[in-house]
């Protein structure tokens, strides 16, 4: 059975540092993994989605990577700014044990950025 | 990009009652949605699987006669609470698969709802 964990759970940085999400899933058997934004109370804002394929993908101050094989991707955010401040998700794309392709989430990482 | 639309997008009811709650893709056409429920900081947790013109597949776990799910459209899939209680109380997100059919599974992916929120008084 697929799980999804991310670390840590919460972060808390001044602005203008670089940081860096993890996401660790048990199974490598995956076709995508895609990075989403929640902001309170609302829904989710895909970041960046890797192919099993793919290594890492980028867009503006965002790079994800994806380690396939030790089960691992990461979230890195350059210049971090107070907008910044959400919830991060991390969630697979795989199929699960009756045959459906599905997302599994992680847990998420509560980010706030300091001014 | 692909959208896709909830409604409503909060929802206040009495205890006991049966709720609505409807998921639209606006500009492509998708045979399969998917419910997902969050928890106040949790994550999502899928529910069930809505196939156009099929029955749904449940998550272990998820009652089938309490949480009634409708795909007769190729961009509508609705989730009835039937019978609603204040532990049913959540946020209710959708998304809807794309490609609608066809390709790649590697290459299939999700586009999400803004969500629904349920506050069963």
């Amino acid at each position: 059975k697929q799980e999804v964990t991310q670390i840590p759970a919460a972060l808390s940085v001044p602005e203008g540092e670089n940081l860096v999400l993890n996401c660790s899933f048990t199974d490598s058997a995956i076709y995508n993994l895609q990075w989403f934004r929640q902001d309170p109370g609302k829904g989710l804002t895909s970041l960046l989605l890797i192919q099993s394929s793919q290594r890492e993908q980028t867009s503006g101050r965002l790079n994800a990577s994806l380690d396939k094989s030790s089960g691992r991707s990461t979230l890195y955010i350059a210049a971090s700014q107070p907008g910044d401040s959400a919830t991060y998700l991390c969630a697979v794309f795989s199929r699960g044990t009756s045959g459906t392709y599905k997302y599994i989430f992680g847990t998420g990482t509560r980010l706030k950025v300091l001014a | 990009g692909a959208v896709v639309s909830q409604h409503p997008s909060w929802v206040i009811c009495k205890s006991g009652t049966s709720v609505k709650i409807e998921c639209r893709s606006l500009d492509f056409q998708a045979t399969t949605m998917f419910w997902y429920r969050q928890f106040p900081k949790q994550s999502l947790m899928l529910m069930a699987t809505s196939n156009e013109g099929s029955k749904a597949t449940y998550e272990q776990g998820v009652e089938k006669d309490k949480f009634l799910i409708n795909h007769a459209s190729l961009t509508l899939s609705t989730l009835t609470v039937t019978s609603a209680h204040p532990e049913d109380s959540s946020f209710y997100i959708c998304s809807a698969k794309y490609p609608p059919t066809g390709g790649s599974s590697s290459r299939e992916t999700q586009y999400f709802g803004p969500g629904t929120r349920l506050l069963v008084l």
